[in-house]
């Protein structure tokens, strides 16, 4: 199975909004709403930031938020912070292995 | 408080066997899935399997079916994931992860990963 498709980075200043994207196809993103999106610092493990498209976990700021329209999820993050400067992953449950398939991950610099 | 405690880095050599662990805590460690994840220095998050340890039904990637093999001992509350022979591409941080209940499919919960480097 192939991996989801995100891009390799994106930045933004303090304060400002980006939106990190997540293609998938029919298989996965496209006909299914359990895409979920984790945050890595360097040296951490991953931690829930969004699933089901757009529910956030207890605990995360809401200025993280999720969305989805076709094949193609979207993280967007507004007021960006110094903290928020970690990759982030997007993944979707997949009906090719009635698995998870992940992205490639998407680095994010906060200038 | 939900916990993940994984086994320690490991450094083995090609060919050799290798299993570590994931030990539950803070919840009915019967009732949800654990999976595995697989990050290669540098690389991305690479979703392996996943096991109930409730009755120890498993399912694995198609990258990963006939390469690993995850079980789990639901009386020490203890996932595995275990190579008979590993190779030098073997080497990744492995994180195991709860999966939510009911019907959804994200890791709520992740272990610290365990390090294994395979090298001669």
């Amino acid at each position: 199975q192939s991996a989801l498709t995100q891009p390799a980075s994106v930045s933004g200043s303090p304060g400002q909004s980006i939106t990190i994207s997540c293609t998938g196809t029919s298989s996965d993103v496209g006909n299914y709403n359990y895409v979920s999106w984790y945050q890595q610092h360097p040296g951490k493990a991953p931690k829930l930031m969004i699933y089901e498209v757009s529910n956030r976990p207890s605990g995360v700021p809401d200025r993280f938020s999720g969305s989805k329209s076709g094949n193609t999820a979207s993280l967007t993050i507004s007021g960006l912070q110094a903290e928020d400067e970690a990759d982030y992953y997007c993944s979707s449950y997949t009906s090719s292995s009635a698995g998870v398939v992940f992205g490639g991950g998407t680095k994010l610099t906060v200038l | 408080e939900v916990q993940l405690v994984q086994s320690g880095a490991e450094v083995k050599k090609p060919g050799e066997s290798l299993k570590i662990s994931c030990k539950g805590s803070g919840y009915s460690f019967t009732n949800y899935w654990i999976g595995w994840v697989r990050q290669m220095p540098g690389k991305g998050l690479e979703w392996m399997g996943i096991i109930y340890p409730g009755d120890s039904d498993t399912r694995y990637s198609p990258s990963f079916q006939g390469q690993v093999t995850i079980s789990a001992d639901k009386s020490i509350s203890t996932a595995y994931l275990q190579w008979s022979s590993l190779k030098a591409s073997d080497t990744a941080m492995y994180y195991c992860a709860r999966r939510a209940g009911g019907l959804q499919f994200e890791f709520d919960y992740w272990g610290q990963g365990t390090l294994v480097t395979v090298s001669s």
